[in-house]
C-alpha cells in the first residue's frame, strides 16, 4: 500500500522562529508533492507544491523534496499565530485518466505567541 | 466564481437511511474527487472521476455509488447509511495538464455526515 507519512504532532514552535515539517513517503512512482495547509473546520487549502529535486521557496514558505531518500519538507520561517494549522502532505500519482493524490495523516502546528 | 461548492453542509442520518450528498465546480476541471476525513485517519480518496462519464473506485469505495451528472457536477450516493460513514466528505476537483501530476485539486468546504 502506498502510504505518506507524517509526524502527527503536535508541533509547538513560538512566533517569530523557524517551523520544521517533515514527511517520507514510500511510492517511488511519486511524481509531484504538495504542502496544504488545514484550519480546524475548514477545508484543505494549497500552499506549495514541489516537482523536483531541491529547494522552492514562495514568501515565508520553502519546500524540499529528495526523491532519493523519499523525503519531503515544509519550512515556515518567521511563524505566525495565524500559521497555526494542520498541514497536510500529499504525493500525487497516475490513476486511471487522473492522478490521484495520496496524503498523510497531517502535523498539527500550535505557534506561541 | 463560487470554485467548488457541496451540499449540505451537515446532514444527521439514521441507519440505513440513504443520501446524497452534492458537488458542483465553476472551474471547468475534468477531473473530480470525493474523500472522507476521520480522525486520525487523514483523507482518504473514495471515488474519482477522471473526466465526464468515467468513475473509478479509490481507497475507500465499499458502501458508496458516485454519479458524474456532467463537467460540472459529481455526486456521492449512500444507498444504506452505517455509522462507520459518519464523517467529514469533501468533494475536489483539477484540471489534468500534461504528464507529472502537477494539477492542484481545490477542494469544497465539505459535509459533516453524522449516521446514528
Amino acid at each position: 500500500q502506498k502510504e505518506v507519512e507524517q509526524n502527527s504532532g503536535p508541533l509547538s514552535v513560538p512566533e517569530g522562529a523557524i517551523a520544521s515539517l517533515n514527511c517520507t513517503y514510500s511510492d517511488r512512482g511519486s511524481q509531484s508533492f504538495f504542502w496544504y495547509r488545514q484550519y480546524s473546520g475548514k477545508s484543505p487549502e494549497l500552499i506549495m507544491s514541489i516537482y523536483s529535486n531541491g529547494d522552492k521557496e514562495d514568501g515565508r514558505f520553502t519546500a524540499q523534496l529528495n526523491k532519493a531518500s523519499q523525503y519531503v519538507s515544509l519550512l515556515i520561517r518567521d511563524s505566525q499565530p495565524s500559521d497555526s494549522a494542520t498541514y497536510l502532505c500529499a504525493g500525487s500519482r497516475a490513476g486511471a485518466g487522473s492522478y490521484q493524490l495520496t496524503f498523510g495523516k497531517g502535523t498539527k502546528l500550535s505557534v506561541i505567541p | 466564481n463560487a470554485g467548488v461548492t457541496q451540499t449540505p453542509k451537515f446532514q444527521v442520518l439514521k441507519t440505513g437511511q440513504s443520501m446524497t450528498l452534492q458537488c458542483a465546480q465553476d472551474m471547468n476541471h475534468n477531473s473530480m474527487y470525493w474523500y472522507r476525513q476521520d480522525p486520525g485517519m487523514g483523507l482518504r480518496l473514495i471515488y474519482y472521476s477522471a473526466s465526464e462519464g468515467t468513475t473509478d473506485k479509490g481507497e475507500v469505495p465499499n458502501g458508496y455509488n458516485v454519479s458524474r451528472l456532467n463537467k460540472r457536477e459529481f455526486s456521492l450516493r449512500l444507498e444504506s447509511a452505517a455509522p462507520s460513514q459518519t464523517s467529514v466528505y469533501f468533494c475536489a476537483s483539477s484540471e489534468v495538464r500534461g504528464t507529472g501530476g502537477r494539477e492542484t485539486q481545490y477542494f469544497g468546504p465539505g459535509t459533516r455526515l453524522l449516521v446514528l
